[in-house]
């Protein structure tokens, strides 16, 4: 049962469009939410973290936006490129569990040139 | 490949076979991590380490086995009870076992024949 569900599991935008991953919890424990970027046969690799205090976080081009009382999260990449076409991981986490991460079932995102 | 090194990049095996996966960090850091990536599942945990000769069971421990015998060393061993090992296999370490951040290596994809 996966704790953090992910859509769409795919997307296509057009250069300079804003692909919007989204995701969503039930366990309101969790206080720690990453955004790992994969490419082809490599490993991921964190891209932005969020804690719940704060409803939006920005570095760079991406944008996380977070929804405590939904218990949502999103992340926005502004002005795409085609080197962001990659799959993406939401994921969620909390002290009481050693932060152990659980990971969303990813979004495979490309941006046409 | 963030400071981690898995090897080897790909491997075959034959069912009822037992293949033993190689993660090395040159980081001198505590945490290390095993996940298994299918298509359309994100990334479950299988076993993690906090120190040496101490590791504790993840999502889905069953059929897999570890050791951590020095800090910069972290094999996994499919066994040929693992129903269905063919999958691409990450490692990974953190700083700080508790802080979510994680670096991942390259990956090992292991296709059971």
């Amino acid at each position: 049962q996966q704790q953090v569900k992910q859509s769409p599991q795919s997307l296509i935008v057009q250069k300079g469009g804003i692909p919007i991953i989204n995701c969503a919890y039930e366990n309101t424990a969790f206080d720690y939410f990453p955004w790992y970027q994969q490419f082809p046969g490599k490993g991921p690799a964190l891209l932005i973290a969020i804690r719940p205090d704060v409803s939006e976080k920005k570095e760079g081009r991406f944008t996380i936006s977070f929804n405590k009382s939904a218990k949502q999260f999103s992340l926005h990449i502004m002005d795409s490129q085609p080197g962001d076409s990659a799959t993406y991981f939401c994921a969620a986490s909390r002290r009481s569990n050693d932060y152990k991460l659980s990971f969303g079932a990813g979004t495979t995102v490309t941006v046409r040139a | 490949d963030g400071g981690i090194t898995q090897s080897p990049k790909y491997l075959f095996r034959k069912e009822g076979q037992n293949v033993t996966l190689s993660c090395e960090q040159n980081l001198n850091h505590d945490a290390m991590y095993w996940y298994r990536q299918d298509p359309g599942q994100g990334l479950r945990l299988i076993y993690y380490s906090q120190i040496v000769n101490d590791f504790q069971k993840g999502d889905i421990a069953e059929g897999y086995s570890v050791s951590r015998e020095k800090k910069e060393s972290f094999p996994l061993t499919v066994t040929s009870a693992q129903k269905n090992p063919t999958a691409f296999y990450l490692c990974a370490r953190s700083i700080i076992l508790g802080t979510g951040e994680l670096f991942f290596g390259e990956g090992s994809r292991l296709t059971v024949l």
